[in-house]
């Protein structure tokens, strides 16, 4: 399996630009989890979706960010407009729910900077 | 107040040694899973070990065990004959079940470095 699949893997943009970072989970996977991981605050849980419905998005910061998941293989997590403050590492894990670790496999993550 | 705490921001060992990556953590919920995820520099995150909370032993995977401590509310994993390719962030997450559903919630993270 190609594991999780984030999209683009960098992107810089400037202050009040839309932005939209992509995934595609494991094929098979009924859990999706975008977190945002900064130096000051660490890994954090924005939202996550079970079976492409959205579960819990307490996590979400404001209203500029959106995330979607039209069907079970593909993610977008929106940002609308940007922030210099949004700068951070977002990474989108996905897994399969079962008896056992029930462990998260995560994307390679995307680097957003924003000017 | 926190739930997951990691204690060590940064920690050195000499290579070939062991080390322990301390981590507490804080729930009422009877049934969690204590996770340990690696992330090199390169950035991505790569799942370790896995500790339920009715595990009877501890886990343990190749060079990875978890000293799992339930009264103490404490799952420090042990890094066994250590590697230059070890020196990495190191974070440790919690699940618990019920309303949680399977979120995680990570600690601060323990920054390790292995020394020639």
């Amino acid at each position: 399996d190609a594991g999780v699949i984030q999209s683009p893997r960098h992107e810089v943009t400037e202050m009040g630009q839309e932005v939209t970072l992509r995934c595609k989970p494991i094929s098979g996977h009924d859990y999706l989890f975008w977190y945002r991981q900064t130096m000051m605050r660490g890994l954090e849980l924005l939202i996550y979706f079970n079976n492409n419905v959205p579960i819990d998005d307490s996590g979400m910061p404001e209203d500029r960010f959106s995330a979607k998941m039209p069907n079970a293989s593909f993610s977008t997590l929106k940002i609308q407009p940007s922030e210099p403050r949004d700068s951070a590492v977002y990474f989108c894990a996905s897994f399969r729910y079962n008896e056992l670790h029930n462990e998260q496999f995560f994307g390679p993550g995307t680097r957003l900077t924003v000017l | 107040a926190q739930k997951i705490t990691q204690t060590q921001p940064g920690m050195f060992v000499q290579e070939k040694e062991a080390v322990t990556l301390d981590c507490t953590y804080d729930t009422s919920d009877p049934s969690y899973g204590l996770f340990w995820y690696k992330q090199p520099s390169s950035g991505e995150m790569i799942f370790l070990i896995y500790q339920g909370s009715y595990d009877q032993q501890n886990a343990t995977e190749g060079r990875y065990s978890l000293n799992f401590q339930k009264a103490r509310k404490s799952a420090n994993l042990v890094i066994s004959a250590s590697q230059l390719g070890d020196s990495a962030m190191y974070f440790c997450a919690m699940r618990e079940a019920g309303d949680a559903g399977n979120m995680l919630t990570f600690g601060g993270g323990t920054r390790l470095m292995v020394k020639p």
